[in-house]
């Protein structure tokens, strides 16, 4: 079946500028987390949303960073005036139930290029 | 503080097995043992986890010290398709009552196997 998928693949902006990633999680999961990857780096927690809400968003790094899930699947990252420092792979994942997951299935990332 | 301690690097000939070790020293006793791996450009991929048994399947065996300070991933006849970077991460199992902080991931640095043709 079909997994985890993100768009786009790779995105190259110019510092200041907006930008949003897109994530399609499996159908029916409920769960849905963003990562940051950046290189030579393990992935971080950025945001946890548990059908439509965000449960825990304490890995968003200051308030240019927002995500949305209104409809409880697809999900946006969104970053305003963006710097080169957020430059790396936004990685997402999504888990099948509510509470006792304990896999989670991730995209390929979208590479975020802020030159 | 990291949870977990990874060599940053191993090589493995292609067909035998590739024992991939991990420190945990601090690991609570309701703290599960889990592995990750990322082949390049992809996302991380769920292999296993385990409580104090040790646990097979179909990709790989995990074997827990008595103590539980330490495991051993074992993938017993790699191929080139295994090369990657393997992260051991320490995490409460999750259920229906977890917080998001106990739900994330957090991975370290992990160690980038190399399988040698």
């Amino acid at each position: 079946g079909a997994g985890v998928s993100q768009t786009p693949s790779n995105k190259v902006t110019e510092k200041g500028k907006y930008v949003e990633l897109r994530c399609d999680p499996i159908s029916g999961h409920t769960a849905l987390y963003w990562y940051r990857q950046s290189l030579g780096q393990g992935p971080e927690f950025l945001i946890y949303f548990q059908g439509t809400g965000a449960a825990d968003d304490s890995g968003l790094p200051n308030d240019r960073f927002f995500a949305v899930r209104p409809e409880g699947s697809v999900s946006t990252l969104k970053i305003q005036r963006t710097e080169r420092g957020d430059s790396a792979v936004y990685l997402c994942a999504s888990s099948p139930r509510a509470g006792d997951s304990n896999e989670q299935f991730f995209g390929p990332g979208t590479r975020l290029t802020v030159l | 503080d990291a949870k977990t301690t990874q060599p940053p690097s191993m090589d493995c000939a292609e067909g035998r097995a590739a024992n991939l070790p991990c420190n945990h020293s601090t690991i609570s006793g309701n703290e599960y043992v889990y592995w990750y791996r990322q082949i390049h450009s992809q996302g991380p991929q769920y292999i296993i986890h385990g409580l104090k048994n040790n646990e097979t399947n179909e990709m790989a065996s995990l074997i827990i010290t008595e103590d539980r300070k330490s495991s051993t991933l074992i993938l017993p006849h790699a191929t080139l398709r295994d090369t990657a970077v393997y992260y051991c991460i320490v995490r409460v199992a999750p259920n229906i009552f977890s917080s998001g902080s106990a739900r994330q991931l957090t991975f370290g640095s992990g160690t980038q196997l190399t399988v040698l043709p």
